[in-house]
């Protein structure tokens, strides 16, 4: 069965400062999609990048980027220029055609100012 | 397009009676998921509709229950609550089943 973990529940960063959360995984399969979300305090959880395991090339969005590493089956987010909008809970997912979507139990990132 | 609605947004109930969620999906997904969030156990999977078919289940016992109408929005029905029930319920919508999903505000479950 697939499996995600996030290993770190919590994290903190300085502002403007980079932060990696780590993310593993467990799968046999080849053909997948990973997924980042965040849900700040309160708020809708979102989707903050999106990586389709064929292609070799990690994803960007603006301050998130990922590391995919898909022999080693890990998935990590990278948040440069750290923000206090950021402190959010962010979940890692794995998605498989069409079975249900899998997700960590989340890391808790704080941003202090 | 309209987001994912939830209602209500927030509920009290007390143990023994049941309760019925709704969401409302994004124009054009098929696809609703349920799940269950809670401090401690996380995000879990309820269920997944896709075009009024259950196609994804979790483990949850049987008081869960779930249904899509044919206009793709869902409801989940929760008989007998217990005190721990008390959770946050996310419904998100897809295109289909596997691709990004799109959260809703959440319905705030309160059981005394």
């Amino acid at each position: 069965a697939q499996t995600v973990t996030q290993s770190q529940p919590e994290m903190s960063v300085q502002e403007a400062e980079t932060v990696t959360l780590s993310c593993t995984y467990d799968t046999s399969e080849s053909d997948y999609y990973l997924f980042w979300y965040k849900q700040p305090p309160s708020r809708q959880m979102i989707l903050v990048i999106r990586q389709e395991a064929y292609k070799q090339q990690n994803a960007t969005e603006n301050r998130f980027s990922v590391n995919f590493q898909k022999a080693a089956k890990s998935f990590s987010l990278k948040i440069s220029d750290s923000q206090l909008g950021d402190a959010a809970m962010y979940f890692c997912a794995y998605a498989y055609r069409d079975d249900k979507i899998i997700f960590g139990k989340g890391t808790r990132l704080h941003i202090l100012p | 397009k309209a987001g994912v609605t939830q209602t209500p947004r927030y509920l009290i109930k007390t143990r023994g009676q049941q309760v019925t969620l709704s969401c409302s999906p994004i124009s054009g997904h098929r696809s609703v998921s349920w799940y269950q969030q809670t401090p401690g156990q996380g995000l879990q999977f309820l269920f997944e509709y896709f075009s009024e078919t259950q196609r994804n289940k979790g483990n949850f016992p049987g008081r869960f229950s779930g249904r899509q109408f044919s206009n793709s929005r869902s409801e989940m029905n929760v008989s007998t609550l217990e005190l721990g029930d008390s959770a946050l319920y996310l419904c998100a919508s897809s295109p289909r089943t596997g691709n990004e999903q799109f959260f809703g505000p959440g319905t705030r479950l309160t059981v005394l």
